[in-house]
């Protein structure tokens, strides 16, 4: 069965600092993998995705997530985040075969700017 | 284009009563998917529609919960006899296609269940 494994529960930083927040795969087979956005009162929505090629991939507002495949690894991180950037981070994978229509989430992660 | 849309946002029942959720998809999606969120965990799949029928029913927690969908369009997630332990948030997302390729998964704003 797939599994999707995010490292961190609670992320705070201040204005300007760096994020990478981890994510971890396990899937017997080639993968499809997005990271999902909740933004306060707000529907998820799909931050970035990676279906195959280059291994970095770039987002909207600035974000990107590398695909370490020897890794199982998909982090997402950008260089300076911005208190608008406070949300629920969610990484999540589907099988290329069989039942590829399916999300698999990790847990989120809660990620907070302060000013 | 409007997105996808569920009611209610919010609904509060008692211990044992029947519930229906409704999803309304984005028009002209073929796929439609129900998910739940329960406190502290990721997005846990509950059943995915391909048309009218489901062809995989098998994140549906217990035989207390079906759904159903009709005309290709509106969903409908029924949980009988509600438990305690299933207040949570279930949100629905639709996509153009489901198994055939990869659509992205546009999903609504959820309804948050919660059983006294």
């Amino acid at each position: 069965a797939q599994s999707v494994s995010q490292h961190n529960h609670h992320v705070i930083l201040s204005e300007a600092a760096s994020l990478e927040l981890g994510c971890n795969y396990s899937y017997g087979g080639t993968v499809n993998l997005f990271w999902y956005v909740q933004y306060p009162g707000q529907h998820l929505q799909l931050l970035l995705k990676y279906f195959s090629g280059d291994p970095l991939v770039k987002g909207i507002k600035g974000f990107e997530a590398e695909f370490i495949k020897s890794k199982f690894s998909f982090n997402l991180r950008k260089p300076s985040v911005q208190w608008s950037d406070t949300a629920e981070y969610f990484c999540a994978v589907n099988g290329k075969g069989g039942s590829n229509y399916k999300l698999t989430f990790g847990k989120g992660t809660l990620l907070t700017v302060n000013p | 284009g409007a997105g996808v849309s569920q009611s209610p946002s919010n609904k509060v029942t008692e211990k044992g009563k029947d519930v229906e959720l409704r999803c309304d998809p984005i028009s002209g999606h073929t796929a439609l998917y129900w998910y739940r969120q329960s406190l502290g965990q990721g997005l846990e799949f509950l059943i995915y529609f391909q048309g009218n029928s489901a062809p995989d029913k098998s994140g549906l927690p217990s035989d207390r919960f079906s759904a159903e969908r009709t005309g290709g369009s509106v969903s409908t997630l029924t949980i009988q006899r509600t438990q305690q332990e299933d207040s949570a948030v279930y949100l629905c997302a639709s996509s153009l296609e489901g198994a055939v390729g990869y659509n992205e998964q546009f999903f609504g704003p959820g309804t948050r269940l919660t059983v006294l």
